[in-house]
């Protein structure tokens, strides 16, 4: 079992709808989670990151993270077309920032 | 500020051959980290260098080396290609706590053929 699991789609919504993006994990010890974003040709960029359980909001932005089923997510309200871009969870490795552990991507399109 | 700058951009080799890849970091960032992303495996942590030193390593073959000099930009390497190495290499820098936020490049695109 890989230590984050992600769900690559792609997925496509219409502008202006919810999505929900997640990712699980597997070791418990883990504190630290963050979401990046990847648009075409550019690398990755912090988008949010929290601490242990709970949201955190940002925004159309909110991050979620349930420590008892070793599970994330990602919620964006009112999508829009510049939303449109590759999504990573990852985690630090050993509580270290510099080692981080990606999920795979989800490709998020946004329809006008 | 300037952010992270990775040069070349991209890179045709051929297996056997190696390469250096450049990063140069955002002024005052003392971490340097290196990460393969390809459509199959996703990112990678290659490894991390902290003022000079590896701090961290992740699960790659000896082939794949990397050094910091003192103005903190960073070099990796990669000897004997293989046809799999073919992937966008990253990096990112930070300040290097633990709480602190990377920044990526745009990365190099290397094709080995």
């Amino acid at each position: 079992q890989k230590e984050v699991e992600q769900d690559p789609g792609p997925l496509s919504v219409p502008e202006g709808a919810i999505v929900s993006l997640n990712c699980t994990y597997s070791n418990s010890a883990f504190q630290y989670f963050m979401w990046y974003r990847q648009y075409s040709r550019k690398g990755p960029e912090l988008l949010m990151y929290t601490y242990s359980s709970g949201n955190k909001e940002d925004g159309r932005f909110t991050a979620q993270v349930d420590k008892s089923s070793k599970y994330i997510s990602l919620f964006i309200r009112d999508s829009q077309p510049s939303d449109s871009a590759t999504y990573l969870c990852a985690i630090p490795y050993g509580g270290s920032q510099g080692n981080l552990i990606f999920g795979k991507g989800t490709k998020l399109s946004v329809k006008p | 500020k300037a952010g992270v700058t990775q040069t070349p951009r991209y890179l045709i080799k051929t297996r056997g051959q190696q390469v250096t890849l450049s990063c140069s970091p955002i002024s005052g960032h003392r971490s340097v980290s290196w990460y393969q992303q390809t459509p199959g495996q996703g990112l990678q942590f290659l490894f991390e260098y902290f003022s000079e030193t590896q701090r961290n390593k992740g699960n790659f073959p000896g082939r794949f080396s990397g050094r910091q000099f003192s103005n903190s930009r960073s070099e990796m390497n990669v000897s004997t290609l293989e046809l799999g190495d073919s992937a966008l290499y990253l990096c990112a820098s930070s300040f290097g706590g633990s709480v602190d936020t990377q920044y990526f490049g745009p990365g190099t695109r290397l094709t080995v053929l």
